[in-house]
């Protein structure tokens, strides 16, 4: 099962809107509502951000938000702040030989 | 607050076996309502699923590790554990373990990680 595919790299200025997108199959994002992202900053876990595809957690800003269209699923940052340069990484459930699989991962750069 | 706490070697001999723990705490791991699960993360690079137990012992394992990846889960310690036999540098990353809710199919709690380093 091969990564999902992502963006290496994305910036936006402060308070300017970006979206990172996440491309796959209809053997995983196009084929299920299972879609997640994570954001990890440097020396950290990851932390979930969004899951179902645009479901937030409790506790996370609703500057992040999520979709899926077709084989692609996307995470849009509004409103971007300093803080929220890290590297995101999505993924998804898939009917391939392993029942999960992760994105290769897109460093946000703020401005 | 569920918190996940990984220990274990952080340098391990090539050939040897890596064995790391994961105590839970905030939530029980006979929760039918989780996998429990481990990712790691070579140094610079993505994420990779390494496979998840159940609290009856079910296991799934990423295809590409499976003839060597056993997890384990002990329901009286609260813990589950990672064993990775035959190891080579290649396996140097650090380790998360995380909790999988079956439901959403997501990673919601992961904890800080540990990194092992597999060296002479």
């Amino acid at each position: 099962q091969s990564a999902l595919t992502q963006p290496a790299s994305v910036s936006g200025s402060p308070g300017q809107s970006i979206t990172i997108s996440c491309t796959g199959t209809s053997s995983d994002i196009g084929g299920y509502n299972y879609v997640s992202w994570y954001q990890q900053h440097p020396g950290k876990a990851p932390k979930l951000m969004i899951y179902a595809v645009s479901n937030r957690p409790s506790g996370v800003s609703n500057r992040f938000s999520g979709s899926k269209s077709g084989n692609t699923a996307s995470l849009t940052i509004s409103g971007l702040q300093a803080e929220d340069e890290a590297d995101y990484y999505c993924s998804s459930y898939t009917s391939s030989s392993t029942p999960y699989v992760f994105g290769t991962g897109t460093k946000v750069t703020v401005l | 607050q569920v918190q996940l706490q990984e220990s274990g070697p952080g340098l391990v001999k090539p050939s040897e076996t890596l064995s790391l723990t994961c105590t839970v705490s905030g939530g029980s791991v006979s929760s039918s309502s989780y996998y429990w699960s481990w990712i790691r993360q070579p140094p610079g690079e993505g994420l990779e699923w390494i496979g998840y137990i159940y609290y009856s012992g079910s296991t799934n394992y990423n295809p590409s590790l499976k003839s060597r990846v056993t997890i384990s889960v002990d329901t009286s310690k609260n813990q589950f554990s990672l064993r990775l036999s035959s190891v080579t540098a290649a396996d140097t990353a650090v380790y998360y373990c995380a909790r999988f809710l079956r439901g959403s199919y997501t990673f919601d709690y992961w904890g800080q990680g540990t990194l092992v380093t597999v060296s002479s």
